[in-house]
């Protein structure tokens, strides 16, 4: 079974808008991590934001935040307000506590922002 | 700092070369990955270093040859490649085995020809 699910291959939005980006997760383990990544054409992968599975509240970094949903086991990314630089590849990853250092990444969601 | 370099960026080599790659950090980060990564999938683990010693190697053919000199460096060595070897190669590393987010370099575009 796939660890992450991103289900949306390639989204569209307006300048200014905000922009969800879908992401579900299979674990058994309680102790795990979510992650999003954005990676422009350029390749580098770039960090974004963390959620713990112990977290409380959603994370939220400047224009990104996690909507943490645990009992549906998902953690969809919200990009508020996006900008032409925004336009990338967005991967959505999670680390389980009991496989230590691997990270299982989905299959991405490529975002276009148009002006 | 949260900086990872990789050499070179670019890398074109016959399928009887030997080259490397190189990766380097100096956040203290004690884990150290090398990703392949084809164009629109997601990166694929290929080996994983842990306090210098090698803790995951996902079946990777013996043609790619990692080597971690110190805890700063990570090599990834290159002999007898075929054309279907050519991807984006990515280094990354994280605080410890146990640690959060990874942070990625630019990664190197590797041609097989």
């Amino acid at each position: 079974a796939q660890k992450i699910t991103q289900t949306q291959p390639g989204m569209f939005v307006q300048e200014k808008e905000a922009v969800t980006l879908d992401c579900t997760y299979d674990t058994s383990d309680p102790s795990y991590g979510l992650f999003w990544y954005k990676q422009p054409s350029s390749g580098e992968m770039i960090f974004l934001i963390y959620q713990g599975s112990y977290d409380q509240q959603n994370a939220t970094e400047g224009r990104y935040s996690l909507n943490f949903q645990k009992a549906r086991k998902s953690a969809n990314l919200v990009i508020s307000a996006s900008q032409l630089g925004d336009s990338a590849m967005y991967f959505c990853a999670m680390r389980e506590a009991y496989t230590g250092n691997q990270f299982y990444f989905g299959t991405g969601t490529s975002l276009t922002v148009i002006p | 700092d949260t900086e990872v370099t990789q050499t070179p960026k670019h890398l074109v080599m016959g399928m009887t070369n030997k080259k490397s790659l190189k990766c380097e950090q100096h956040m203290g980060h004690r884990a150290m990955y090398w990703y392949k990564q084809k164009a629109k999938k997601p990166p694929e683990l290929m080996f994983v270093y842990s306090y210098e010693k090698l803790s995951i190697n996902e079946s990777v053919p013996s043609r790619f040859s990692p080597e971690c000199p110190n805890s700063s460096l990570l090599n990834l060595h290159l002999h007898a490649l075929q054309p279907e070897d050519s991807a984006l190669y990515l280094c990354a590393s994280s605080q410890d085995s146990q640690g959060y987010e990874q942070y990625f370099g630019p990664g190197t575009r590797l041609t097989v020809t």
